[in-house]
């Protein structure tokens, strides 16, 4: 079974610290996705990686493939109150077409 | 832009009885499916369409009906519903193929009494 193991679960922090989220696995994954859901609404795509050792920007995002391809991280350089919410991963697995999802890390950014 | 169009957002149901959960994508996605949200638990996957007529299994089917007669509709059927289907129900659409993009309706709040 694959599964992919998200830390931390939960995140407090004020505006204007960095932070760091990460996204786990022993599988090899063909793609790797994080999404952002707000309260009372559907994910949102944010990036998609697939290569090994690719960082992707998003403004203050940054978004870092594992060389291995079996794992990702998500970094955010000061942190606004916008950037609150549920931080989801899934990947792509090389064998199964179904996405693996992570639980997801809550993010609160107080001001 | 519609994109995933999901109803209704919100539902209460008694032990026992079935409704449809209904889904609808304007962007001409092949590939559609209904996930289940709880807390601590992530997305989990319910049932999944790669074409119209076509459907499969999830992660967590029982309990659950779904069917696939235009690219446009996949609605979601409990049949008879029971206090552990209280959860938020989310459909979904992409494009076939790894790395594509997943959009998701709003979510349905389903609370069954």
């Amino acid at each position: 079974t694959q599964l992919l193991e998200q830390s931390p679960q939960f995140l407090s922090i004020q505006e204007g610290e960095n932070l760091t989220v990460y996204c786990n696995s022993s599988s090899v994954f063909s793609s790797l996705q994080w999404y952002r859901q707000e309260p009372g609404e559907g994910p949102v795509l944010l990036v998609t990686v697939v290569t090994g050792g690719e960082v992707k920007k998003l403004k203050r995002l940054t978004f870092q493939f594992g060389d291995a391809r079996k794992d990702s991280s998500l970094h955010i350089t000061a942190a606004q109150p916008g950037d609150t919410g549920l931080y989801l991963c899934a990947g792509h697995s090389d064998s199964n077409y179904q996405l693996i999802w992570g639980a997801g890390t809550k993010l609160i950014i107080k001001p | 832009n519609a994109g995933v169009t999901q109803t209704p957002k919100f539902q209460v149901l008694k032990t026992g009885q079935s409704m449809t959960l209904q889904c609808a994508q304007d962007m001409n996605h092949e590939y559609m499916s209904w996930y289940r949200q709880d807390p601590g638990m992530g997305l989990r996957l319910i049932h999944y369409s790669v074409g119209a007529g076509i459907t499969d299994q999830g992660e967590v089917p029982n309990g659950y009906n779904v069917s696939r007669s235009t690219t446009e509709d996949f609605p979601l059927r409990l049949l008879s519903a029971a206090p552990s289907q209280t959860s938020v129900y989310f459909c979904a659409s992409s494009y076939q193929g790894a790395g594509n993009t997943i959009y998701f309706g709003e979510g349905s709040w389903l609370t069954v009494v």
